[in-house]
């Protein structure tokens, strides 16, 4: 059963660089996995932050950046805001089925 | 502006049968495929059903495959999940978000399995 592994938690500082990253068990993970990222606040649903890797919808603020590393795909934050604290969730199209990580719980202390 | 907006959540005893909808308004719903995704209250997000854009082809999480229907009626704008033979474990939030670009999210609907 294909799993996509995020770190469970981390902390930046307001104004700071944090990476986050995800895994998948079947193996590197590349651009045709399409790698996407969300974020959720408490008490609402999930906001999508970037698709396919690296692009930013229009409501996706600067600050957040999507790549890959590695054979991992990764979203970084730059300049961390009070406001980005949150659940970062990724997703990969595994064998066309889509599939969510665990999620990062990302705190901004 | 895009809206999805879900309906049709409750409390439902382990066996039983529920239909939740989604009605969007902002979009040509005919123009995009449509998913389910759900989220037990506190914990993470797991795909659940993707729809094409005339209900042609449908896919189902391995958990939901039997049980779960996913259709839609785009004269009406709306997006359906029939949930039978409902067991506790598919108590969660359950979200209807559009496209194969999964852009945009509903605010979700609550479902209890619970006796």
């Amino acid at each position: 059963q294909a799993v996509v592994t995020q770190e469970p938690s981390l902390t930046v500082s307001p104004g700071g660089t944090v990476t986050l990253t995800c895994d998948s068990n079947t193996g590197s993970v590349t651009s045709g996995h399409y790698p996407y990222w969300f974020q959720q606040k408490p008490g609402q649903a999930p906001r999508t932050l970037i698709y396919d890797t690296s692009n930013r919808y229009s409501w996706s603020p600067a600050r957040f950046s999507g790549s890959l590393l590695g054979g991992t795909a990764t979203l970084t934050l730059s300049g961390a805001q009070p406001e980005d604290e949150a659940d970062y969730y990724c997703l990969l199209f595994l064998s066309d089925v889509p599939v969510f990580g665990g999620g990062t719980r990302l705190t901004v202390l | 502006d895009v809206q999805l907006v879900e309906s049709g959540g409750g409390l439902v005893q382990p066996g039983g049968s529920l239909r939740l909808s989604c009605v969007v308004s902002g979009f040509n719903l005919e123009g995009y495929f449509m998913n389910w995704v759900r989220q037990v209250p506190g914990k993470g997000l797991m795909w659940v059903s993707r729809i094409d854009r005339f209900g042609t082809g449908v896919t189902y999480t391995d958990s939901v495959r039997g049980r779960f229907t996913t259709s839609r009626d785009n004269a009406k704008n709306a997006l359906y999940l029939q949930m039978d033979s409902l067991r506790e474990e598919d108590t969660a939030i359950y979200y209807c978000v559009r496209g194969l670009t999964i852009d945009h999210w509903g605010q979700g609907t609550l479902v209890t399995v619970s006796s």
